[in-house]
């Protein structure tokens, strides 16, 4: 199965800034998404992220809010732009491999805005 | 609707079997999968089932899908103290996963 790390695991951030967490995996993947998970809650799809072209972006969530970078197939970034408490999240990076079948997440990147 | 439903919690005693359910909204859904979230952790995917089949066998996870109802369970037979979690249910909506609203399972000795 593809071993997914993610950085950071944690953080505590301050209101208006941005954090990049990165993704990265360990064998070539066709797919990479980014799903956010807010405390209590269950996960909901952000984007996609696509190699070497812009995101494809879920209802409510935007380019740049959630900027996202893929320059190859074994790499993603996930930007939170200029960040408030509400943003207080897990952050958990997706991939699919390239058998189409099985779907793997990271550990999380947890995020805390104060 | 739109939602992906699980009941909020289930609680047996070690040794026993734990059914956790799932409904789901989508019929053209092709793949299920089942996943479990322990505290400070992500998600470890636990098993998968293709919509054309209606049981799945893992050692001891078993899956059954009623398709016609558009519901999924999850029994865990001889349940142990380490299966307490999180367990989330999502369906497959193109490439995309939809999730239940997770199911916390609490295994008491």
């Amino acid at each position: 199965s593809a071993v997914i790390s993610q950085k950071p695991s944690r953080d505590i951030c301050q209101r208006g800034t941005s954090l990049t967490i990165q993704c990265q995996v360990d064998s070539q993947v066709t797919m990479m998404f980014w799903y956010r998970q807010q405390p209590g809650q269950s996960l909901t799809l952000i984007a996609t992220a696509n190699q070497g072209s812009e995101a494809t972006y879920e209802s409510g969530f935007v380019i740049d809010k959630f900027p996202i970078s893929r320059p190859n197939l074994t790499f993603s970034t996930l930007t939170v732009s200029n960040m408030s408490p509400e943003d207080s999240s897990i952050y958990l990076c997706s991939v699919q491999e390239t058998s189409g079948n099985t779907i793997y997440f990271g550990e999380g990147s947890w995020l805390t805005v104060v | 609707g739109e939602d992906v439903e699980q009941s909020l919690f289930l609680s047996v005693r070690e040794g026993d079997s734990s059914v956790i359910n799932c409904t789901y909204t989508d019929s053209s859904s092709t793949y299920l999968y089942w996943y479990k979230q322990e505290p400070g952790a992500g998600l470890q995917l636990l098993t998968y089932i293709f919509s054309n089949m209606d049981m799945k066998q893992d050692q001891r996870l078993t899956v059954l899908l009623n398709k016609k109802d558009k519901h999924l369970s999850l029994r865990i037979a001889d349940t142990q103290t380490g299966d307490s979690a999180i367990y989330f249910c999502a369906e497959r909506r193109l490439q995309k996963l939809v999730f239940g609203t997770g199911t916390r399972l609490l295994v008491s000795p």
